[in-house]
């Protein structure tokens, strides 16, 4: 089946750092990936969606100049968080599709990535 | 869009005995729709899926769910829940025409007890 990993699983990082977290689609090509934002017990909320090669759409009230997104590859895309603070420590989620048939594909989700922010 | 509402939080349940988790959705459009399992620091894996065609639909580890247009919902189901079924269960809802992402339910904790 179709696999999503994210790297790093988990990382802690001081105030002020950034921080970069990929997305890997490891057997398909992922046209479009979406980045989750979820909060201890609270559901998953999207944050964006990047199709390869365009700009991120971000969803109203995520900074785009906080999280930045790139989908450079069909099999990679990174969120990077900028001057990172305490209230960005969260669970990020990436799901990555495969457009190219032109019927409906899932999305199929990576493990996750615990950020700590000191 | 459009919202995607699991009214229960929590749901304890003893061992062996029959469970449904319920999602109600709005939406003006045409939708698919999803219920994902979350164990404790993973991501979400995929129980099963309606796109078209037959209401009830089965997934994997024993749970089917069942599509009700008029009613806009979608419940899933289990006649007989194991310790191992103690998760969080999202329900969620793609557009047909938006992009393909998802709003995802607030999710409902399945509780199983000895």
């Amino acid at each position: 089946g179709a696999v999503v990993s994210q790297h790093p699983s988990w990382v802690i990082c001081k105030s002020g750092t950034s921080v970069k977290i990929e997305c890997r689609s490891l057997d398909f090509q992922a046209t479009t990936m979406f980045w989750y934002r979820q909060f201890p017990k609270q559901s998953l909320m999207l944050m964006a969606t990047s199709n390869e090669g365009s700009k991120a759409t971000y969803e109203q009230g995520v900074e785009k100049d906080k999280f930045l997104i790139n989908h450079a590859s069909l099999t990679l895309s990174t969120l990077t968080v900028t001057s990172a603070h305490p209230e960005d420590s969260s669970f990020y989620i990436c799901s990555a599709r495969d457009g190219t048939s032109g019927s409906y594909n899932e999305q199929f989700f990576g493990p996750g990535t615990r950020l700590t922010v000191l | 869009a459009q919202s995607v509402t699991q009214l229960d939080s929590q749901v304890p349940v003893f061992e062996e005995a029959p469970v449904e988790l319920r999602c109600n959705y709005s939406s003006s459009v045409s939708v698919y729709l999803f219920w994902y399992v979350q164990y404790p620091n993973q991501g979400l894996q995929l129980l099963l899926k309606y796109l078209s065609g037959s209401t009830l639909v089965k997934g994997i580890n024993g749970f089917e769910a069942e599509f009700n247009k008029s009613q806009t919902s979608f419940h899933l189901r289990k006649p007989s829940v194991h310790i191992s079924d103690t998760a969080e269960y999202f329900c969620a809802v793609s557009e047909l025409g938006q992009g393909f992402s998802f709003i995802f339910g607030k999710g409902t904790r399945l509780l199983v007890k000895p």
